[in-house]
């Protein structure tokens, strides 16, 4: 399958600070990317969609001025937790779609970012 | 109600069992339906896609029943390294390319 990768995969940060997780398609173009998170024990709640060059398509309930999404090329998206506080503490994986790979425009998963907001 | 559900478990089985999941999901429209595995603190992996004529992959069986909008997994001769939680997914609920997510039946399978 095609590689996607996350960065970092862990981060322990202060509240109140922001913190940047990238997400890459290593070898295909992703034409779209999505971000979830996961709590522990619950299933991966998509937080938005994001097609490149265009601004982020947010699901019901997450707020785009806290989450940031920028989706500038074909194989980077990143999202921004601004002023994190401990209730973002979560489990954030992007995955990326694209034309060229998956006979049903697959979705490739990143391995994911654990955040810790003390 | 959840667009998908699943029993969360834990199911607790011997090595060599047979064990099976269920899955149901609530918008009739959904379009595509699969299986993915995920091991602890690390990225869902997709297992196998669920055709109406229900498919097989080695071990792995998956049926869909449009009719009920319930979905299955059964894994034969199950393995130690096939304990993971297993999610149930579908797509088209909301459109387009977006996968929706049930919270996962986890399984463990000891010696």
């Amino acid at each position: 399958g095609a590689v996607v990768s996350q960065h970092p995969s862990w981060v322990i940060c202060k509240s109140g600070t922001s913190v940047k997780i990238e997400c890459r398609s290593l070898d295909f173009q992703a034409t779209t990317m999505f971000w979830y998170r996961q709590f522990p024990k619950q299933s991966l709640m998509l937080m938005a969609t994001s097609n490149e060059g265009s601004k982020a398509t947010y699901e019901q309930g997450v707020e785009k001025d806290k989450f940031l999404i920028n989706h500038a090329s074909l194989t980077l998206s990143t999202l921004t937790v601004t002023s994190a506080h401990p209730e973002d503490s979560s489990f954030y994986i992007c995955s990326a779609s694209g034309s060229d790979r998956g006979g049903w425009n697959e979705q490739f998963f990143g391995p994911g970012t654990r955040l810790t907001v003390l | 109600r959840k667009e998908v559900e699943q029993d969360p478990g834990p199911f607790n089985v011997p090595e060599g069992a047979t064990v099976a999941f269920n899955c149901t999901y609530s918008n009739s429209a959904s379009q595509s339906f699969f299986w993915y595995r995920q091991d602890c603190r690390k990225e869902p992996k997709l297992l196998m896609s669920v055709y109406s004529s229900g498919n097989e992959d080695g071990r792995f069986t998956a049926q869909l029943n449009r009719a009920s909008q319930y979905i299955s997994l059964l894994i034969r001769d199950s393995k130690l390294s096939d304990s993971a939680t297993y999610l149930c997914v579908v797509k088209g609920t909301g459109g387009g390319n977006k996968l929706t997510f049930g919270t996962g039946t986890q399984l463990k399978v000891e010696l």
